[in-house]
């Protein structure tokens, strides 16, 4: 079984410019989150996605956007890149049954802003 | 701040020791406490997870230990390997699986 497949694995970018990140969940799995990781700030929740609706949304500025399409499949939008945008995007799907909470994560997208 | 708090941040041990990582929660209400490793340039991946009806799981070298009481719970790896360095990390787990991480444990196994 496919794991979650995250593209482009590697990015740069300057400031001002936007960038769209693709996740493609595994088989099944209907809920995709995406999270932020730097060194300074760690691993960060952005939103969640289940069945093209976002259930839940962290605290980041409203540059930050995202949307799930009908196969699950999930794109994440970050306009007017800034320095600190600089980080590794990572998606993580989930089955969402009631008997586990397990994520599966991608090996993320590392965004380079310059 | 932070629901979860974990020691040490930093645990560097040789191989074939042991290692334990602990971790403190804050709400009552939680009922599902899992163990992600992150290596160097992947994902995190869930390794051990435990539930509220449980105090101890075991998976080959790995157990997870509940203490409801005290609010915690801690990871143990036993007969520590090279490949058990990692950053490992208890994370506080909210509505729709919503993970929120702390700033994880660095465990650093010298041969």
């Amino acid at each position: 079984k496919a794991g979650v497949t995250q593209t482009p694995r590697y990015l740069i970018k300057t400031r001002g410019q936007q960038v769209t990140l693709s996740c493609s969940p595994i088989s099944g799995h209907r809920s995709v989150s995406w999270y932020q990781q730097t060194p300074g700030q760690g691993l960060q929740f952005l939103f969640e996605y289940f069945s093209e609706t976002q259930r839940n949304k962290g605290n980041f500025p409203g540059r930050f956007s995202g949307r799930q399409f009908s196969n699950s499949r999930s794109e994440m939008n970050v306009s007017t890149l800034e320095l600190g945008d600089s980080a590794l995007y990572l998606c993580a799907s989930s089955l969402m049954t009631p008997n586990t909470g397990e994520l599966f994560f991608g090996e993320g997208s590392r965004l380079t802003v310059l | 701040g932070e629901n979860v708090e974990q020691h040490p941040s930093t645990l560097s041990v040789q191989e074939g020791d042991s290692a334990v990582i602990k971790c403190t929660y804050s709400d009552s209400a939680s009922n599902y406490f899992p163990w992600y490793k992150q290596e160097l340039g992947k994902g995190p991946q869930l390794i051990i997870d435990i539930r509220s009806n449980v105090g101890e799981k075991k998976d080959q070298r790995i157990a997870v230990t509940l203490n409801k009481t005290a609010k915690h719970f801690s990871l143990h790896i036993t007969e520590t390997q090279p490949e058990d360095s990692a950053v490992y990390f208890c994370p506080q787990v909210g509505r729709y699986s919503t993970l929120t991480f702390g700033k994880g444990t660095m465990l650093l196994v010298s041969p």
